[in-house]
């Protein structure tokens, strides 16, 4: 089982370019997400989608878009990266019956 | 603010039992959730708690108490795989998780 796909697993960008980092799950999940996670501290949540057509800013929106023109997908958007980007993105999706979290395995990023 | 603490890192040994304690104040609850991090993975979901008391799953136990704002993992005959990063996560009024940063634990034989 796929579950959640993300892609590039890693990826070395200048600073003033712009990234996306794609995820695509299998699961029909209707709430998707994405997080970045830095060395001592918590996953911290960028943006959200409750269903497709809607998403909504998490704890650390600024620099971040996101669209969910479907159900499967959610991309990350970076219009013109910075140092401070640099960090592993992960990208989730969770059962609604549950509430439990399915991750990726991670996008890595680094800005230079 | 909202706020979940645990501690930064715990060493064990091989074949011990550990705990690992989590405190938590969020704007309201609903659920307090365990993962577990590999170094370079992906988080996977251990256990979820929302009534107070003790939930077994194998060698990994969870408990909580919400008067308390306190949730543990218990690790049982532990296993050098053991080793990893356990992360602590409450849903809010929201339902919006709240992370820690996650508990290292080095596993020593």
């Amino acid at each position: 089982t796929a579950g959640i796909t993300q892609a590039p697993t890693s990826q070395i960008l200048a600073a003033g370019r712009s990234m996306t980092l794609r995820c695509t799950q299998d699961m029909r999940h209707n709430a998707m997400y994405w997080y970045r996670q830095d060395l001592g501290l918590g996953l911290r949540l960028i943006h959200y989608s409750n269903t497709a057509g809607t998403t909504g800013k998490g704890e650390v929106p600024d620099g971040y878009s996101v669209s969910r023109a479907n159900t499967d997908d959610f991309p990350l958007t970076l219009a013109s990266a910075v140092p401070s980007q640099t960090s592993v993105y992960f990208c989730a999706s969770s059962d609604t019956s549950t509430g439990e979290l399915f991750f990726g395995e991670g996008s890595r990023l680094t800005v230079l | 603010g909202q706020n979940i603490d645990q501690p930064t890192e715990m060493t064990a040994t091989e074949g011990a039992i550990v705990q690992i304690n989590c405190t938590y104040q969020t704007s309201g609850f609903n659920g307090l959730f365990w993962y577990q991090q590999h170094a370079g993975e992906a988080p996977t979901f251990l256990s979820y708690n929302v009534l107070d008391g003790l939930e077994e799953k194998g060698r990994f136990s969870s408990f909580l108490s919400r008067s308390k704002g306190y949730s543990y993992l218990l690790l049982k005959e532990l296993q050098m795989k053991d080793s990893a990063s356990y992360l602590c996560a409450v849903r809010d009024s929201n339902y919006q998780l709240i992370w820690g940063a996650g508990t290292k634990l080095i596993i020593k034989p």
